[in-house]
């Protein structure tokens, strides 16, 4: 089935440093990603909607200079946080959606990405 | 706007338990209702889901039925197994499968 791989799966970093977290569709294309963010005991929130070779579309309250996504491919879409503070200390999750062949429309979600900031 | 509220937990059940993770929903017009299973280390998955009133979605022997009248997606299961141990998240969508709206999960531990 399709696969959706992020990387890494945890990081911590240095208060105002940046973090670049990928991810990738292993065996399909995805012209359409989606970005999650988790605090502790929260729901998933969506963040932005990723869309190859256009900018992103973020949700309201959602700050695009601070979180910059970057989808230059088919298979790639990547999160950037920039200057990082502690209060971005988050599980990050990304999903992508297989318009093609058998998984056509299906969303498939990676396993996230732990970002600590100290 | 949308939003998704699901039992809190953890759940601890013993093995060949009867389950039932409650899940209501606010939305405008007619949003299609999922239930996600992430096992540990692992992505979300889709569980089940259901498009309009009074479907009943169902895979791997849960259940849960979109009840209009009370908002609500409960997720059931007859007989858990220590495999089902995973956290649930409810979701919906007003635009098919796409731009989610999640509850807060529910861990369900099962014991044998």
């Amino acid at each position: 089935g399709a696969v959706v791989s992020q990387h890494p799966s945890w990081v911590i970093c240095k208060s105002g440093t940046s973090v670049k977290i990928e991810c990738r569709s292993l065996d399909f294309q995805a012209t359409t990603m989606f970005w999650y963010r988790q605090f502790p005991k929260q729901s998933l929130m969506l963040m932005a909607t990723s869309n190859e070779g256009s900018k992103a579309t973020y949700e309201q309250g959602v700050e695009k200079d601070k979180f910059l996504i970057n989808h230059a491919s088919l298979t790639l879409s990547t999160l950037t946080v920039t200057s990082a503070h502690p209060e971005d200390s988050s599980f990050y999750i990304c999903s992508a959606r297989d318009h093609t062949g058998s998984g056509a429309n299906v969303l498939t979600f990676g396993a996230g990405s732990r970002l600590t900031v100290l | 706007g949308n939003s998704v509220t699901q039992m809190e937990g953890p759940v601890t059940l013993s093995e060949e338990a009867f389950l039932t993770i409650n899940c209501t929903y606010t939305a405008t017009g007619y949003p299609s209702l999922f239930w996600y299973v992430q096992y540990p280390g692992e992505g979300l998955q889709l569980l089940l889901k259901a498009t309009k009133a009074d479907d009943k979605g169902s895979n791997k022997g849960f259940e849960a039925t979109y009840r209009k009248e009370t908002t609500s997606f409960h997720l059931e299961k007859g007989s858990v197994q220590v495999s089902d141990s995973a956290v649930y998240f409810c979701a919906l969508s007003p635009f098919g499968n796409e731009k989610l709206t999640f509850g807060t999960g529910t861990r369900l531990t099962i014991i044998p």
